[in-house]
């Protein structure tokens, strides 16, 4: 059975400051999903990680996959106040799993 | 405007009234799928489906039911709600199982 675990579950920091979220599971999947929620709203995709080494980047921010650890990161460069949101991974095929989700907040 | 929309966006009901929330997208995305979210769960997987006539059991399916008579439609059926199915649920859709998801704008449901 497919399980995934994100931490850090909740995450305060500073505008400018750079910070790591991590997408741990533990059997193999095909892709990778990272999705986007502000407060009150709906989810947004922001990237899908194929295969083993993927690193895309969009803005501040970049995703990796490492498939022989089991581990996704999400890393946040000189974070603003905009990129608060809760940050999901997801993985599998025609199932899917989602991690609890890492609620990030930006203060000035 | 390429599209996943749900109804009703909120919906209060009480404990054994039947009810229906649809689904339904205008990508011509084969797969479709609903999840429930709950604080500190993330989003839980109850049904979905590969296409049309095509659906499957995901991590929480008990209490609900679902169908796919046509492409674009995929509702989620509560035949009798209990206060543990109070939650906000997510229907999405993508073109294959390679593709990312659009997710619907959400229903929050309140089963008193």
């Amino acid at each position: 059975e497919l399980k995934v675990e994100q931490n850090p579950l909740f995450l305060s920091m500073q505008e400018g400051k750079n910070y790591t979220i991590y997408c741990n599971y533990s059997t193999t999947s095909d892709r990778l999903y990272w999705y986007r929620q502000d407060p009150g709203k709906s989810l947004e995709s922001l990237f899908v990680l194929l295969s083993n080494g993927a690193v895309k980047q969009e803005g501040r921010l970049m995703a990796s996959l490492d498939t022989k650890a089991r581990l996704s990161t999400l890393h946040i460069t000189a974070a603003v106040h905009d990129l608060s949101a809760t940050y999901f991974c997801c993985l599998g095929a025609q199932k899917l799993v989602f991690g609890q989700g890492t609620r990030l907040t930006i203060n000035p | 405007e390429a599209q996943v929309t749900q109804n009703p966006r909120y919906l209060i009901t009480v404990t054994g009234k039947k009810l229906t929330v649809t689904c339904s997208q205008n990508m011509n995305h084969e797969y479709m799928s609903w999840y429930r979210q709950d604080p500190g769960l993330g989003l839980r997987q109850i049904y979905y489906s590969m296409n049309v006539e095509v659906t499957d059991k995901g991590d929480v399916p008990e209490g609900y039911k679902v169908s796919r008579k046509e492409k674009r439609n995929f509702p989620l059926i509560l035949e009798s709600p209990s206060p543990n199915q109070t939650s906000l649920y997510f229907c999405a859709s993508r073109f294959t199982v390679y593709n990312e998801q659009f997710f619907g704008p959400g229903t929050r449901l309140t089963v008193l």
